[in-house]
């Protein structure tokens, strides 16, 4: 019962320093996405992968890259991290085309960026 | 854009009281409606959810959510709290957006059982 699987679970990083959170899924689901959550704002969209080769950013995509490798994986990169992107990660992934669904999130990443 | 609006940031309660949290948001369309739960330290996990037919919902852990159209509402209730449903409370709409289901979170609440 994996579901989604996010790693790491914690990383401290250095203004400047870039990295990569990974995220993969054994639902066979098709849609995967990023979040943030970061206190009183809630969840917010940084990118997401309608399908299998596709990507389009979401509400927040500024400083970020992704990656979707296969139908099962899909990366979030941080070029050159920088304090504002300390945050909590949450990968999600969802079933599509049936919309009706809901999304499955990961265990989430604590990124702090010093 | 669709949005959600959570209007309580933080709710107090002790156990055995009634719980009733809001949740509006701004679709003109069809739309899907979801409660999500993330418990400390852990992921979202769901709650409930809303796609068709009666519109009073019941999900797990004694929660229930009652979609009203008219008033672009989808409050979450549950009669009787426990310590154990300390937790972040979220309320997330799915709606077409340029070809694309976009979900939607709400700014979250956060509740605090008192034993």
């Amino acid at each position: 019962n994996a579901g989604v699987t996010q790693t790491p679970k914690f990383q401290v990083l250095k203004t400047g320093q870039s990295m990569t959170l990974q995220c993969a899924q054994d639902m066979n689901h098709n849609s995967m996405y990023w979040y943030r959550q970061d206190p009183g704002m809630g969840l917010r969209l940084i990118y997401y992968s309608a399908s299998e080769g596709t990507t389009d950013k979401g509400e927040v995509p500024n400083g970020y890259n992704v990656s979707r490798l296969n139908k099962r994986e899909f990366s979030l990169r941080l070029e050159s991290a920088a304090p504002s992107q300390t945050s909590v990660y949450f990968c999600a992934s969802r079933d599509r085309p049936r919309w009706n669904t809901e999304a499955f999130f990961g265990q989430g990443t604590r990124l702090t960026v010093v | 854009a669709q949005s959600v609006s959570q209007h309580n940031h933080h709710v107090i309660l002790s156990e055995a009281a009634s719980l009733e949290l809001g949740c509006n948001y701004s679709y003109g369309g069809t739309v899907n409606l979801f409660w999500y739960v993330q418990y400390p330290g852990q992921h979202l996990q769901l709650l409930l959810k809303y796609f068709s037919g009666d519109p009073l919902v019941k999900g797990i852990k004694g929660f229930e959510a009652e979609f009203i159209k008219s008033k672009f509402s989808f409050n979450l209730r549950k009669p009787s709290v426990q310590w154990s449903d300390t937790a972040e409370y979220f309320c997330a709409v799915n709606a077409n957006s340029g070809g694309y289901q976009k979900v939607t979170f709400g700014t979250g609440t956060k509740l605090q059982v008192i034993p």
